[in-house]
């Protein structure tokens, strides 16, 4: 079982519509949680990060932790074509500077 | 965050011959890692690069294969040595400025096709 699980996609939504990206996880020693997206041809930009469970927003995006359940979920409103990437959720122990990703979501929004 | 750059960009090898990935950053950093993406799937740390010790591999990379200079704390390299075409991966470095979250600052990437 792989320690990180993404939803695959890939995801195609209409502009505006809101989008809901998801990973599971089984290292219960994750505290920090990341997203990242990643245009074609382009390095991994970080997005976002949280520390444990709760709720964190930046403008259309929010980051949700929820430990108990083993699970985290990006939301972004308002979706625009230049959304389209490529997210990628990462995890990482207290301890150490290791991260472990998921496999990513790739996700289109139409015009 | 640091501005990354990593040279060449996109190359195009022949198998059996290698190359040298190299990876410069804007300021001093103490860990840098390197990482491989295979098409359509996520990342894979290589190994972790420390300015004044030896890179430490992921299980499944050796030295051999995968050398690694890191000679001051704004640079390092990424050797892919006696490539096949399983090796055509996009090659990223990657560095982490020591904050509590752990978040990591990616490069570009390299973008290796061995035919």
């Amino acid at each position: 079982q792989k320690e990180v699980e993404q939803d695959p996609g890939p995801l195609s939504v209409p502009e505006g519509a809101i989008v809901s990206l998801n990973c599971t996880y089984s290292n219960s020693a994750f505290q920090y949680f990341m997203w990242y997206r990643q245009y074609s041809r382009k390095g991994p930009e970080l997005l976002m990060y949280t520390y444990s469970s709760g709720n964190k927003e930046d403008g259309r995006f929010t980051a949700q932790v929820d430990k108990s359940s083993k699970y985290i979920s990006l939301f972004i409103r308002d979706s625009q074509p230049s959304d389209s990437a490529t997210y990628l959720c990462a995890m990482k122990e207290t301890s150490g500077s290791r991260l472990t990703f998921g496999e990513g979501t790739q996700l289109t929004v139409n015009p | 965050s640091a501005v990354i750059s990593q040279k060449p960009s996109r190359d195009i090898c022949q198998r059996g011959t290698s190359l040298t990935i190299q990876c410069q950053v804007d300021s001093q950093v103490t860990m840098m890692f390197w990482y491989r993406q295979q098409p359509g799937q996520s990342l894979t740390l290589i190994a972790t690069a420390n300015q004044g010790s030896e890179a430490t591999y992921e299980s499944g990379f050796v030295i051999d294969k995968f050398p690694i200079s890191r000679p001051n704390l704004t640079f390092s390299t990424l050797t892919v040595s006696n490539m096949s075409p399983e090796d055509s991966s996009i090659y990223l470095c990657s560095l982490f400025l020591g904050t509590g979250d752990g978040t990591q600052y990616f490069g570009p990437g390299t973008r290796l096709l061995v035919l």
